[in-house]
């Protein structure tokens, strides 16, 4: 079976750092595009951004209120995706999500992760 | 950015009823629309796909239409297992856009 697993979040000053996590099992990570969406407490869904794989030069995409700050990376010997995330402000506090995106391209999800709690606080 | 639309925000329903969730796209967005639900604490679940095609393992009772700007959810007869919040989202241009979420809850 499809696994996401993130990790990492946490309480963070205002201006401070996180880098989030997202471990794949059950499939071969590194043929798949990644992404990150967050959900603030009580809101909807917001898209963070995207990373490809490495026949597309793991290139990137990110949602405007993201760039610069926040950067997406990938490790497939570790089946891993990372967010690191900089001078954060108390509106990026949220739920993380990892999801896959689906092969059969098109650019759509097929699997998600359960989240975890990014908390930007003084 | 493309701005996606759903309706209604919330609805109550019985268990047995048929509902439709409807979104609407700011732009055409041909058929990249997807739908997703989610339960109290957990992460989504892709339901829909290219928007009609049910990702493995869904339900038939679940189904999806629409193309251009206008997309629909339907659940033919509502199980309790399926009192949730359900989202859709344009995967067609950058950034990738979610519609704002239909709460379905127990009449």
């Amino acid at each position: 079976d499809v696994q996401l697993v993130e990790s990492g979040g946490g309480l963070v000053q205002p201006g401070g750092s996180l880098r989030l996590c997202c471990i794949g099992s059950g499939f071969t990570f590194s043929d798949y595009y990644m992404d990150w969406v967050r959900q603030a407490p009580g809101k909807g869904l917001e898209w963070v951004g995207r990373i490809r794989k490495k026949i597309n030069s793991f290139t990137t995409e990110y949602a405007a209120y993201v760039k610069g700050r926040f950067t997406i990376s990938r490790d497939d010997s570790k089946n891993s995706l990372f967010l690191q995330m900089n001078s954060l402000n108390t509106e990026d506090t949220a739920v993380y999500f990892c999801a896959r995106v689906a092969s059969m391209g098109g650019g759509y999800f097929d699997n998600w992760g359960q989240g975890t709690l990014v908390t930007v606080s003084s | 950015d493309i701005q996606m639309t759903q309706s209604p925000s919330s609805l109550s329903a019985s268990v047995g009823d048929r509902v439709t969730i409807s979104c609407r796209a700011s732009q055409g967005i041909s058929n990249s629309l997807a739908w997703f639900q989610q339960k109290p604490g957990k992460g989504p679940k892709s339901l829909i796909y290219t928007a009609s095609s049910l990702q493995r393992g869904v339900p038939s009772r679940f189904s999806g239409s629409g193309s251009g700007t206008e997309f629909t959810l339907t659940i033919s007869s509502l199980q309790p297992e399926d009192f949730a919040t359900y989202y859709c989202q344009q995967y067609n241009s950058y950034p990738l856009t979610f519609g704002g979420g239909t709460k379905v809850e127990i009449k």
